[in-house]
């Protein structure tokens, strides 16, 4: 079975600078999507960014960016010039490329504060 | 793009008595929903997997009989909570396959008294 580990409770960052939150998983797939979502305190769940395993190129959108490094099985996502309104939990999830079934694995999640 | 209007937001029933939620898929078809649980601070648990027009696929250690799943349409899901007790009070979040990806509606917070 498929796992995601985050192993941060809970980071601080100050406004405008950058943080990096961390995230393993462990799979015996060879194809595979990760994705990072964000959970305000509306509690609605925000799809932050996406990575498909296939491509090598590290995903990114605006600010929100990834480093996938497939062999070491990590995904981390980078927030950079952090503003008040990413202060959110963050989940780190997985989900296996076949099975129109194919549920998300989810890890605990990383609450982030940014300090203003 | 795809949304997912979950209701209702908050209810607050007495122990004993069953609530149901809903999940419709606005602009697109859900052919898969899938069901979470969440206490607070903490991850999302999937309950089960509901595909319209069958059967759901519960999780393990999840009681099928307390939380009916129907999905008899490919835009309506729902969630029943039977006999409600206090310790099923929790936020419940529901989520369907979409083009690109997952999309969630917004959650209900259960509170049994």
């Amino acid at each position: 079975a498929q796992t995601v580990t985050q192993s941060q409770p809970e980071m601080s960052v100050q406004e405008a600078e950058t943080v990096t939150l961390s995230c393993t998983y462990d799979t015996s797939e060879s194809d595979y999507y990760l994705f990072w979502y964000k959970q305000p305190p509306s509690r609605q769940m925000i799809l932050v960014i996406r990575q498909e395993a296939y491509k090598q190129q590290n995903a990114t959108e605006n600010r929100f960016s990834v480093n996938f490094q497939k062999a070491a099985k990590s995904f981390s996502l980078k927030i950079s010039d952090s503003q008040l309104g990413d202060a959110a939990m963050y989940f780190c999830a997985y989900r296996g490329y076949t099975g129109a079934n194919s549920k998300l694995t989810f890890g605990k999640g990383i609450t982030l504060s940014v300090r203003p | 793009g795809a949304v997912v209007s979950q209701h209702p937001s908050r209810v607050i029933c007495k122990s004993g008595t069953s609530v149901k939620i809903e999940c419709r898929s606005l602009d697109f078809q859900a052919t898969t929903m899938f069901w979470y649980r969440q206490f607070p601070k903490q991850s999302l648990m999937l309950m089960a997997t509901s595909n319209e027009g069958s059967k759901a696929t519960y999780e393990q250690g999840v009681e099928k009989d307390k939380f009916l799943i129907n999905h008899a349409s490919l835009t309506l899901s729902t969630l029943t909570v039977t006999s409600a007790h206090p310790e099923d009070s929790s936020f419940y979040i529901c989520s369907a396959r979409s083009l690109g990806g997952y999309t969630f509606g917004s959650g209900t917070r259960l509170t049994v008294v």
